[in-house]
């Protein structure tokens, strides 16, 4: 089945600088690449998603670039600011002649220091 | 934060018990999900209902059981057949199925068992 891989497991910027999270998944068949964001305490929110006949997409400071010859996608932040910390989740859909698979990455918490 | 809630927020539960999850919904979605979260791992899916009468099961279904009798509510029974059932437990739901749409959360239920 699919395994999704994130990295790196923890990230730590300053204030104003860019982070970028990477994924891999090992199923080509895979067609659908969501992020979703969780801040301490809270529920998990969906912050941006791609779909595989896209290469790249964006949404203010936040944009998710996919790769599927090399099966990985990316989360950029620029200008990352305090709010921005929280654990960050990958995930891969991919369909399935009964159903669809859907499996997150273990997560990366982000730490953005003032 | 409010359309899909879970109870109770803290479950506690002796071995060999089982012990059911609520999870309710108000936004007319058909699809609901049923995720395990532990420390530093990704949501893993356990059971997933597209539709009101049908439900699949996911990547870690064993042990546990789901019941889609209203188009609202999914609960989740953990039986004792789970072998390690602490955790933290995520309720979802999206307006239609197949995981390419977004997943609403809910505020999750820590079960511990004593």
């Amino acid at each position: 089945g699919e395994n999704v891989e994130q990295h790196p497991s923890t990230l730590s910027v300053q204030e104003g600088d860019s982070a970028v999270i990477k994924c891999t998944y090992s199923d080509s068949a895979s067609n659908y690449f969501p992020w979703y964001k969780q801040e301490l305490g809270k529920r998990p929110q969906l912050i941006i998603d791609i779909r595989s006949n896209v290469g790249e997409k964006k949404d203010q400071r936040i944009a998710v670039t996919l790769n599927k010859t090399a099966k990985h996608f990316s989360l950029h932040i620029t200008e990352t600011q305090p709010e921005d910390s929280a654990v960050y989740f990958c995930a891969a859909s991919t369909p399935r002649n009964y159903g669809q698979n859907f499996v997150f990455g273990p997560g990366t918490r982000l730490s953005v220091l003032p | 934060d409010g359309g899909i809630t879970q109870s109770p927020k803290y479950l506690f539960r002796k071995e060999g018990q089982n012990v059911t999850l609520s999870c309710e919904q108000n936004l007319n979605h058909d699809a609901m999900y049923w995720y395990r979260q532990d420390p530093g791992q990704g949501l893993r899916l356990i059971y997933y209902s597209q539709i009101v009468n049908d439900f699949q099961k996911g990547d870690i279904a064993e042990g546990y059981s789901v019941s889609r009798e209203k188009k609202e509510s999914f609960p989740l029974t953990v039986t004792s057949a789970q072998k390690n059932p602490t955790a933290f437990y995520l309720c979802a739901s999206s307006i239609v199925g197949g995981f390419e749409n977004e997943q609403f959360f809910g505020p999750g239920t820590r079960l511990t068992v004593l």
